[in-house]
């Protein structure tokens, strides 16, 4: 199994909603990453976690809170986002220094 | 910190024809092997090819090829006989973690 399987694809949630992005991989991965992605601009990296304890955040403001439960899992909780919060969020992970696999994104919408 | 720099925002290429991307970067980690992704319209991130930053050859993966100068800090990948379907924006991530501003390459018929 080498995917990375995020959920939901598409999210449309109230400036005032809770809501979370899911991440999981079946592949041993140590490192799981999120980044952001706006229209037409290069993905920005967001966390990194590295055998499941926060290794890098980007400066990220803090209604972004990431969460690594266990090796294969890697949820973003979102909470009071603004609309210029709407954007793709890349989910992937690597073994190491080696190419990292990628989820098909979680497109979100904040209305 | 990284610095990752695509200067070629736009790229056209005849079918059939060979293109090259270019891409410097300046990492204060010399571990980092360089990666280059392709990125469709339709947003999934695909891995081309890596170079190790200690390997003496250039890598090879089918139609894609790294031309790898160490010394520079370059790593331009060249895709030979280009297809429709190698339309994209193209990104050289040192270690996965930044990317530069990425080149859309068109595949012309």
């Amino acid at each position: 199994d080498t995917e990375v399987t995020q959920t939901p694809k598409h999210l449309v949630m109230g400036m005032t909603n809770k809501k979370s992005l899911k991440c999981e991989q079946h592949m041993g991965h140590r490192a799981m990453y999120w980044y952001k992605q706006k229209a037409k601009k290069p993905p920005e990296l967001m966390f990194v976690y590295s055998y499941e304890k926060l290794s890098i955040n980007e400066s990220v403001p803090s209604r972004f809170s990431p969460e690594c439960p266990n090796s294969s899992l890697l949820n973003l909780h979102l909470h009071a986002l603004q609309p210029e919060d709407s954007a793709l969020y890349l989910c992937a992970s690597t073994s190491g220094n080696t190419e990292a696999f990628f989820g098909q994104g979680t497109r979100l919408t904040v209305v | 910190a990284q610095k990752i720099t695509q200067t070629q925002p736009g790229m056209f290429v005849q079918e059939k024809e060979a293109v090259t991307l270019d891409c410097t970067y300046d990492t204060s980690d010399p571990s980092y092997g360089l990666f280059w992704y392709k990125q469709p319209s339709s947003g999934e991130m695909i891995f081309l090819i890596y170079q190790g930053s200690y390997d003496q050859q250039n890598a090879t993966e089918g139609r894609y090829s790294l031309n790898f100068q160490k010394a520079r800090k370059s790593a331009n990948l060249v895709i030979s006989a280009s297809q429709l379907g190698d339309s994209a924006m193209y990104f050289c991530p040192p270690g996965n973690l930044f990317f530069g501003t990425g080149t859309r390459l068109t595949v012309i018929p």
